[in-house]
């Protein structure tokens, strides 16, 4: 059981270039949630799926977009990246609302 | 919208002293709170939530919170606290009635809690 998994770990983007963050997990959860975190900021909820084929804006949702076409993965896009996108960026699975959520590794982006 | 406040940025104590990390939430109405620990270079785990219930809410770790209604808190604490008690501990609260931010985690900024020997 290897819970939540993301891909890559780590990746360094030029301002303009695009990139897609894979997420997959194994629990069969409903819900999936991708997060972005900065120092001092604690993590913000960029974008979310309460089920396979939907998806929903978080807190923070502008420059990414994110896609749900199978239930165990969540994909997060950057179109067209910029420097303040530099973060680490997690991603997370529960099978309800009051559920436990459970989190990925992460991925580490530096945008130059 | 509901907002956490982690009152404290960092925190330095002594191994197997007590520990108290504070998280003040604003709402309301009813909310599930969370507490997660985040160990260097990895992702977060759940320590402790409140649901409903008894007020006192026993975590992994030996950690124990306490939610009050009145002071809208929900304070993390530790009798004894280890090295490997290192880490970034953040507050969450989820507001299950819906509304702009309804039914998804709201964390607070963090806190560092550092165990030196």
């Amino acid at each position: 059981n290897a819970g939540v998994t993301q891909t890559p770990k780590f990746r360094v983007l030029k301002t303009g270039q695009s990139m897609t963050l894979l997420c997959a997990q194994d629990m069969n959860h409903e819900y999936m949630y991708w997060y972005r975190q900065d120092p001092g900021m604690g993590l913000r909820l960029i974008h979310y799926s309460v089920g396979e084929g939907t998806t929903a804006k978080g807190e923070v949702p502008d420059g990414y977009n994110v896609s749900r076409l199978k239930k165990q993965n969540f994909l997060l896009g950057l179109e067209s990246a910029a420097p303040s996108q530099t973060s680490v960026y997690f991603c997370a699975s529960s099978d309800g609302l009051a559920g436990t959520q459970y989190f990925g590794p992460g991925t580490r982006l530096l945008v130059l | 919208a509901q907002s956490v406040t982690q009152l404290d940025s960092q925190v330095p104590v002594f191994e197997e002293a007590p520990v108290e990390l504070r998280c003040n939430y604003s709402s309301s109405v009813s909310v599930y709170l969370f507490w997660y620990v985040q160990y260097p270079n990895q992702g977060l785990q759940l320590l402790l939530k409140y649901l409903s219930g008894s007020t006192l809410v026993k975590g992994i770790n030996g950690f124990e919170a306490e939610f009050n209604k009145s002071q809208t808190s929900f304070h993390l604490r530790k009798p004894s606290v280890h090295i490997s008690d290192t880490a970034e501990y953040f507050c969450a609260v989820i507001l299950p009635r819906g509304g702009e931010y309804g039914n998804k985690l709201v964390f607070g900024a963090g806190t560092i809690l550092r165990v030196k020997s």
